[in-house]
């Protein structure tokens, strides 16, 4: 398997529901990212791994929870979300370095719904 | 502070016809990276191109070009001979030397290519 894969494709989930998004890169990547894409809204950094550490959280409520367990890796954890929670979970990779021109490449993403 | 504006929201084409998707950015920093992505329906952030603030030749790729103009920040996306497989949404992004790893996307333009 190539690139970036992302499961599940689809989520429904209760506001009670405790459920985990999984992200995987296959192209070498020491670093992984966490977007949000909400209707009508730019696309929202959520969480920055630098391998494996933790590098940026922007502002992101408690209900998700990120987990770096390795360079290849990536979960989102939710719990309690709200309805406005519902969006496009985007998880991205790229070779970080100095020079701030690495591409970042991006999965096809966790359609998620929150009833 | 970096900002991309993607003001054209929808554009509709018939097929074959050639369109330009407009792209403006902001940011202090001399040294920046640009970068058009594609999503299609299924979701996926597709890479298309990517091009330095030292580098302004135009590039061309089968039907896509690119015009970037430094004087006018702006980074043109042109499709020639459009079809219907260029329906999706096309995200400008920037991305600065200065911000470790943060990516500013645009709000992204709709085509929509018709028979």
């Amino acid at each position: 398997e190539t690139g970036v894969t992302q499961t599940p494709r689809h989520l429904v989930m209760g506001m009670t529901n405790k459920k985990s998004l999984k992200c995987e890169q296959h192209l070498g990547h020491n670093a992984m990212y966490w977007y949000k894409q909400s209707a009508k809204k730019p696309l929202e950094l959520m969480f920055v791994y630098n391998f494996k550490e933790q590098t940026e959280n922007n502002s992101v409520p408690s209900r998700f929870s990120p987990e770096c367990p390795n360079s290849s890796h990536l979960f989102l954890h939710l719990h309690t979300l709200q309805p406005e929670d519902s969006a496009l979970y985007l998880c991205a990779s790229s070779q970080t370095g100095t020079s701030g021109r690495e591409t970042q490449y991006f999965g096809p993403g966790t359609r998620l719904l929150v009833l | 502070a970096q900002k991309v504006t993607q003001a054209q929201t929808e554009i509709s084409v018939v097929e074959k016809e050639d369109v330009t998707l407009d792209c403006v950015y902001e940011t202090r920093d001399t040294t920046y990276y640009l970068f058009w992505y594609k999503q299609p329906p299924s979701g996926e952030l597709v890479f298309l191109i990517r091009r330095n603030s030292f580098d302004e030749q135009n590039e061309i790729s089968g039907r896509y070009s690119w015009n970037f103009q430094k004087s006018t920040s702006s980074f043109n996306f042109t499709i020639t001979a459009s079809q219907v497989v260029d329906s999706a949404v096309y995200f400008c992004a920037l991305r600065s030397t200065g911000t470790a790893s943060k990516l500013t996307f645009g709000t992204g333009t709709r085509l929509q290519v018709t028979l």
